[in-house]
Protein backbone atom coordinates (compact mmCIF):
# COMPACT_ATOMS: atom_id res chain seq x y z
CA UNK A 1 0.00 0.00 0.00
CA UNK A 2 1.66 3.72 -1.23
CA UNK A 3 2.45 6.05 1.92
CA UNK A 4 1.41 9.38 2.35
CA UNK A 5 2.73 11.40 -0.62
CA UNK A 6 3.07 15.28 -0.21
CA UNK A 7 3.95 17.44 -3.28
CA UNK A 8 5.64 19.45 -4.22
CA UNK A 9 8.76 18.37 -2.22
CA UNK A 10 10.73 21.77 -1.83
CA UNK A 11 9.56 25.30 -2.67
CA UNK A 12 10.95 28.67 -2.86
CA UNK A 13 8.50 31.62 -2.51
CA UNK A 14 9.06 35.18 -1.59
CA UNK A 15 7.54 37.11 1.74
CA UNK A 16 4.58 38.04 0.70
CA UNK A 17 3.54 35.72 -2.06
CA UNK A 18 0.96 32.27 -0.99
CA UNK A 19 1.39 28.70 -1.52
CA UNK A 20 -0.23 25.82 -1.38
CA UNK A 21 0.89 22.32 0.03
CA UNK A 22 -1.18 18.62 -1.12
CA UNK A 23 -1.32 15.59 0.52
CA UNK A 24 -2.51 12.33 -0.58
CA UNK A 25 -2.68 9.92 2.71
CA UNK A 26 -3.07 6.28 2.49
CA UNK A 27 -6.15 4.99 0.99
CA UNK A 28 -8.80 4.62 2.91
CA UNK A 29 -7.31 6.90 5.48
CA UNK A 30 -9.93 9.39 6.17
CA UNK A 31 -8.14 11.80 8.85
CA UNK A 32 -5.44 14.29 7.49
CA UNK A 33 -3.53 16.33 10.03
CA UNK A 34 -0.38 19.12 8.97
CA UNK A 35 2.32 19.70 11.30
CA UNK A 36 5.36 22.16 10.97
CA UNK A 37 8.71 21.84 11.96
CA UNK A 38 11.32 24.80 12.75
CA UNK A 39 14.20 24.33 14.23
CA UNK A 40 13.55 26.92 17.01
CA UNK A 41 9.93 25.95 18.04
CA UNK A 42 10.06 21.99 16.95
CA UNK A 43 6.89 20.02 15.43
CA UNK A 44 3.88 22.19 16.42
CA UNK A 45 0.19 21.06 15.41
CA UNK A 46 -1.34 23.15 12.35
CA UNK A 47 -4.92 21.48 12.11
CA UNK A 48 -7.01 18.39 11.26
CA UNK A 49 -9.32 17.45 8.59
CA UNK A 50 -11.98 14.56 8.95
CA UNK A 51 -14.74 13.74 6.21
CA UNK A 52 -14.10 17.19 4.72
CA UNK A 53 -14.41 18.73 7.81
CA UNK A 54 -11.81 21.08 10.36
CA UNK A 55 -11.97 18.91 13.38
CA UNK A 56 -9.22 20.26 15.35
CA UNK A 57 -7.06 23.39 14.94
CA UNK A 58 -3.68 24.35 16.37
CA UNK A 59 -2.71 27.65 17.13
CA UNK A 60 -1.43 29.30 13.75
CA UNK A 61 -2.85 32.78 12.47
CA UNK A 62 -5.50 32.24 10.23
CA UNK A 63 -3.23 33.03 7.27
CA UNK A 64 -2.45 28.76 7.53
CA UNK A 65 -5.85 27.34 6.22
CA UNK A 66 -6.47 24.20 4.87
CA UNK A 67 -9.13 21.78 3.49
CA UNK A 68 -10.19 18.64 2.66
CA UNK A 69 -11.71 16.63 -0.58
CA UNK A 70 -14.54 13.79 -0.66
CA UNK A 71 -11.25 11.59 -1.89
CA UNK A 72 -9.49 12.35 1.26
CA UNK A 73 -6.48 14.53 -0.73
CA UNK A 74 -5.74 17.82 1.81
CA UNK A 75 -4.38 20.72 1.01
CA UNK A 76 -3.17 23.53 2.99
CA UNK A 77 -2.56 27.21 2.22
CA UNK A 78 -0.49 30.22 3.34
CA UNK A 79 -1.35 33.84 2.71
CA UNK A 80 0.94 36.90 3.01
CA UNK A 81 4.10 34.41 3.44
CA UNK A 82 6.50 35.69 6.00
CA UNK A 83 10.38 34.83 6.38
CA UNK A 84 9.35 32.91 9.64
CA UNK A 85 7.20 30.37 7.26
CA UNK A 86 10.31 28.94 6.38
CA UNK A 87 9.49 25.13 7.30
CA UNK A 88 9.14 21.65 6.82
CA UNK A 89 5.24 21.50 6.45
CA UNK A 90 4.15 17.40 7.44
CA UNK A 91 1.37 15.83 6.44
CA UNK A 92 -0.31 12.64 8.39
CA UNK A 93 -2.56 10.43 7.61
CA UNK A 94 -4.41 7.88 9.69
CA UNK A 95 -7.93 5.19 9.87
CA UNK A 96 -10.82 6.44 11.47
CA UNK A 97 -11.30 5.06 14.80
CA UNK A 98 -7.37 4.38 15.03
CA UNK A 99 -4.45 6.45 17.08
CA UNK A 100 -1.66 5.56 14.61
CA UNK A 101 -0.40 8.35 12.64
CA UNK A 102 1.91 7.90 9.69
CA UNK A 103 3.39 10.62 8.07
CA UNK A 104 4.66 11.84 4.76
CA UNK A 105 8.13 13.06 3.35
CA UNK A 106 7.11 16.64 3.98
CA UNK A 107 7.51 19.49 2.06
CA UNK A 108 9.82 21.97 2.68
CA UNK A 109 9.24 25.76 2.13
CA UNK A 110 11.58 28.49 1.87
CA UNK A 111 10.83 31.97 1.99
CA UNK A 112 12.83 35.08 0.55
CA UNK B 1 -1.82 21.59 27.62
CA UNK B 2 0.56 18.43 28.40
CA UNK B 3 4.37 18.67 28.34
CA UNK B 4 6.05 16.38 26.64
CA UNK B 5 9.74 16.31 27.77
CA UNK B 6 12.37 13.41 26.34
CA UNK B 7 16.25 12.99 27.46
CA UNK B 8 18.89 13.00 27.00
CA UNK B 9 19.06 15.72 24.01
CA UNK B 10 21.73 14.50 22.88
CA UNK B 11 23.27 10.83 22.48
CA UNK B 12 26.78 9.76 21.00
CA UNK B 13 27.25 5.82 20.78
CA UNK B 14 30.21 3.97 19.44
CA UNK B 15 28.42 0.91 17.26
CA UNK B 16 27.73 -1.79 19.18
CA UNK B 17 26.68 -0.27 21.92
CA UNK B 18 22.89 0.01 23.68
CA UNK B 19 21.16 3.04 24.30
CA UNK B 20 17.94 4.01 26.66
CA UNK B 21 15.70 6.98 25.35
CA UNK B 22 13.41 8.49 28.02
CA UNK B 23 9.87 10.25 27.04
CA UNK B 24 7.99 11.59 30.25
CA UNK B 25 4.20 13.33 29.72
CA UNK B 26 2.67 15.44 32.39
CA UNK B 27 -0.61 14.20 32.19
CA UNK B 28 -2.70 10.78 30.74
CA UNK B 29 -2.45 10.16 27.19
CA UNK B 30 -4.62 8.38 24.71
CA UNK B 31 -1.93 7.03 22.13
CA UNK B 32 2.13 7.64 22.83
CA UNK B 33 3.98 7.18 19.51
CA UNK B 34 7.91 6.95 18.32
CA UNK B 35 9.21 7.91 15.66
CA UNK B 36 12.74 8.38 13.97
CA UNK B 37 13.35 11.35 11.39
CA UNK B 38 16.09 10.22 8.44
CA UNK B 39 17.83 12.83 7.01
CA UNK B 40 15.42 14.49 4.23
CA UNK B 41 12.65 14.46 7.11
CA UNK B 42 10.50 12.38 6.99
CA UNK B 43 9.09 10.77 10.19
CA UNK B 44 9.25 6.72 10.04
CA UNK B 45 7.04 5.05 12.40
CA UNK B 46 8.85 3.01 15.16
CA UNK B 47 6.15 2.12 17.53
CA UNK B 48 2.45 2.96 18.55
CA UNK B 49 2.47 2.08 22.47
CA UNK B 50 -0.14 3.53 24.51
CA UNK B 51 1.00 1.15 27.23
CA UNK B 52 2.74 -1.99 27.16
CA UNK B 53 5.85 -3.29 25.50
CA UNK B 54 6.69 -3.73 22.00
CA UNK B 55 9.67 -5.23 19.97
CA UNK B 56 11.19 -4.98 16.36
CA UNK B 57 14.43 -5.95 15.82
CA UNK B 58 16.79 -4.48 18.14
CA UNK B 59 14.44 -2.01 19.00
CA UNK B 60 11.97 -2.26 21.83
CA UNK B 61 9.81 0.37 23.68
CA UNK B 62 7.87 0.26 26.93
CA UNK B 63 4.81 2.50 28.27
CA UNK B 64 4.52 2.58 31.53
CA UNK B 65 0.66 5.29 31.31
CA UNK B 66 0.25 4.80 35.23
CA UNK B 67 3.47 6.42 36.01
CA UNK B 68 3.69 8.68 32.48
CA UNK B 69 6.64 7.63 30.74
CA UNK B 70 8.18 5.61 27.43
CA UNK B 71 11.23 4.18 27.05
CA UNK B 72 12.77 3.43 23.67
CA UNK B 73 15.73 0.73 23.96
CA UNK B 74 18.06 0.69 21.23
CA UNK B 75 20.44 -2.27 21.40
CA UNK B 76 23.76 -3.31 18.98
CA UNK B 77 23.67 0.11 17.99
CA UNK B 78 24.25 0.58 14.02
CA UNK B 79 25.60 4.17 11.98
CA UNK B 80 21.72 3.61 10.51
CA UNK B 81 20.60 4.75 13.48
CA UNK B 82 21.57 8.19 13.82
CA UNK B 83 19.36 10.79 13.47
CA UNK B 84 16.49 12.13 16.01
CA UNK B 85 14.20 10.40 17.57
CA UNK B 86 10.84 12.05 18.77
CA UNK B 87 8.23 11.01 21.32
CA UNK B 88 4.75 12.17 20.27
CA UNK B 89 1.61 11.99 22.49
CA UNK B 90 -1.79 12.91 21.87
CA UNK B 91 -4.81 13.50 24.47
CA UNK B 92 -8.28 13.40 23.86
CA UNK B 93 -8.61 14.88 20.86
CA UNK B 94 -6.83 14.40 17.99
CA UNK B 95 -3.61 16.39 17.91
CA UNK B 96 0.15 15.14 18.35
CA UNK B 97 2.53 16.74 20.78
CA UNK B 98 5.78 16.22 20.28
CA UNK B 99 8.74 16.64 22.10
CA UNK B 100 12.30 18.21 21.04
CA UNK B 101 13.24 15.32 20.30
CA UNK B 102 17.22 13.11 21.41
CA UNK B 103 20.03 13.57 18.59
CA UNK B 104 21.65 10.18 18.45
CA UNK B 105 24.41 9.98 16.76
CA UNK B 106 26.32 6.92 15.80
CA UNK B 107 30.17 6.11 14.89
CA UNK B 108 31.92 3.44 13.53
Amino acid sequence: KAGVTQTPRYLIKTRGQQVTLSCSPISGHRSVSWYQQTPGQGLQFLFEYFSETQRNKGNFPGRFSGRQFSNSRSEMNVSTLELGDSALYLCASRRAGSGEQYFGPGTRLTVT
Amino acid sequence: GIQVEQSPPDLILQEGANSTLRCNFSDSVNNLQWFHQNPWGQLINLFYIPSGTKQNGRLSATTVATERYSLLYISSSQTTDSGVYFCAVEEAGTALIFGKGTTLSVSS
